[in-house]
């Protein structure tokens, strides 16, 4: 299947600091998404991305998708604790179903109060 | 409360030893999908399904089987587990219009399997 490349693979963090990771696809993607995975849950969407170039807000989170099409990266600003999860984008390439998503490997993130 | 909800939570079992991992969900959707999540390989797909009946592999199906006989249900069944196949597994589900209230997969709470 298709590949994504996730970095960092982790962060440890001031608590107050900014965070950015990102990921990299070697195909076009037609859409974006970013993930968190508190511990011991499941998954849950924190922000989709539909266009090229699109900039997208959640709070104090920042995603864009890539003007190439090909990578997307998330921001944090101003970290708090309750950030600290594991951090996954994912993708769905072109010509790939609504259902058929790709994720990439993952950003631990810790935040150090 | 829409939730998709998964049985057992925790199951350790022995090679060979057919095991099914339930999944149902109380959004009238469409989709599903099984994961399996491993240290530093992220989330898998195992198999999805479009609707009642229609079910395809995804990247990883080797080993496993699913079925969607209603709506609501779509277990995955272990036949002969193997050691190889412990991991974390999740279930999904998303309406799947191609919007963004379509794409928000809900996740279930994980089902954590240790084959010996």
């Amino acid at each position: 299947g298709q590949q994504l490349n996730q970095s960092p693979q982790s962060m440890f963090i001031q608590e107050g600091e900014d965070v950015s990771m990102n990921c990299t696809s070697s195909s076009i993607f037609n859409t974006w998404l970013w993930y968190k995975q508190d511990p011991g849950e499941g998954p849950v969407l924190l922000i989709a991305l539909y266009k090229a170039g699109e900039l997208t807000s959640n709070g104090r989170l920042t995603a864009q998708f890539g003007i190439t099409r090909k990578d997307s990266f998330l921001n944090i600003s101003a970290s708090i604790p309750s950030d600290v999860g594991i951090y996954f984008c994912a993708g769905r390439p072109t010509g790939a179903g609504s259902y058929q998503l790709t994720f990439g490997k993952g950003t631990k993130l810790s935040v150090i109060p | 409360e829409a939730q998709v909800t998964q049985n057992p939570r925790y199951l350790i079992t022995v090679t060979g030893k057919k095991l099914t991992v339930t999944c149902s969900q109380n959004m009238n959707h469409e989709y599903m999908s099984w994961y399996r999540q491993d240290p530093g390989l992220g989330l898998r797909q195992i198999y999805y399904s479009m609707n009642v009946e229609v079910t395809d592999k995804g990247d990883v199906p080797e080993g496993y089987k699913v079925s969607r006989k209603e709506k609501r249900n779509f277990p995955l069944i272990l036949e002969s587990p193997s050691p190889n196949q412990t991991s974390l597994y999740f279930c999904a589900s998303s309406s799947g219009t191609g919007t963004s209230e379509a794409d928000t997969q809900y996740f279930g709470p994980g089902t954590r399997l240790t084959v010996l």
